[in-house]
């Protein structure tokens, strides 16, 4: 194990519900992020918090909507996804930035119908 | 921009043969690389890194790289594969060390064959 747990680990969804993803992490760690896996893709960074602060989006369309109430919690909240927004989403942490490796969840596989 | 780029989507070696999977950087700055491998429905797990100093970079499960920096390039190794070792491959760099972006490879699945 990494330290890092996710859940749920499956969800599958309607579009217009709304949902909410959990990370939280057990190793002390200052930044944590949300990634985007889809098939055939390279890994795409959604946001960074940094000591509960987001200090970086990228595009990432406003029907996901992050939370990071603490340095140990991290939430993706979910509302009106499209079929394409399936994909594993993975939660990281790591001690900071730069040169410190990150630490991934086991990721939560979401299905959008 | 920052990328790398690694060039097989599959490597298969034979059970007890060397290994190999590429991987070479695009050259802005110091890059500080990355290897991480995938587990079937698991999360990404951290190898080995390359920040400075000696090239060559050892890790996790008996594996090591070598950052060569006139060629661009971090190739993973291991002297004798076991199948176990099947699974995706990342490669990753960040530029910089304030920097949070870690760009990924797309990944090459690595196919251990008994």
């Amino acid at each position: 194990e990494t330290g890092v747990t996710q859940t749920p680990r499956h969800l599958v969804m309607g579009m217009t519900n709304k949902k909410s993803l959990k990370c939280e992490q057990h190793l002390g760690h200052n930044a944590m992020y949300w990634y985007k896996q889809s098939a055939k893709k390279p890994l795409e960074l959604m946001f960074v918090y940094s000591l509960e602060e987001r200090v970086e989006n990228n595009s990432v369309p406003s029907r996901f909507s992050p939370e990071c109430p603490n340095s140990s919690h991290l939430f993706l909240h979910l509302h009106t996804l499209q079929p394409e927004d399936s994909a594993l989403y993975l939660c990281a942490s790591s001690l900071s930035r730069g040169l410190d490796e990150q630490y991934f969840g086991p990721g939560t596989r979401l299905t959008v119908t | 921009a920052q990328s790398v780029a690694q060039p097989e989507d599959q490597v298969n070696v034979a059970e007890g043969n060397p290994l190999t999977v590429k991987c070479t950087y695009s050259v802005s700055g110091n890059p500080y690389l990355f290897w991480y491998v995938q587990y079937p429905n698991r999360g990404l797990q951290f190898l080995l890194k390359y920040i400075t100093g000696d090239n060559l970079v050892k890790g996790s499960y008996g594996f090591e790289a070598e950052f060569n920096k006139s060629q661009t390039s971090f190739h993973l190794k291991k002297p004798s594969a076991l199948v176990s070792d099947s699974a995706l491959y990342f490669c990753a760099v960040r530029y910089g060390a304030g920097s949070y972006q870690l760009t990924f490879g797309k990944g090459t699945k690595l196919s251990v064959i008994p």
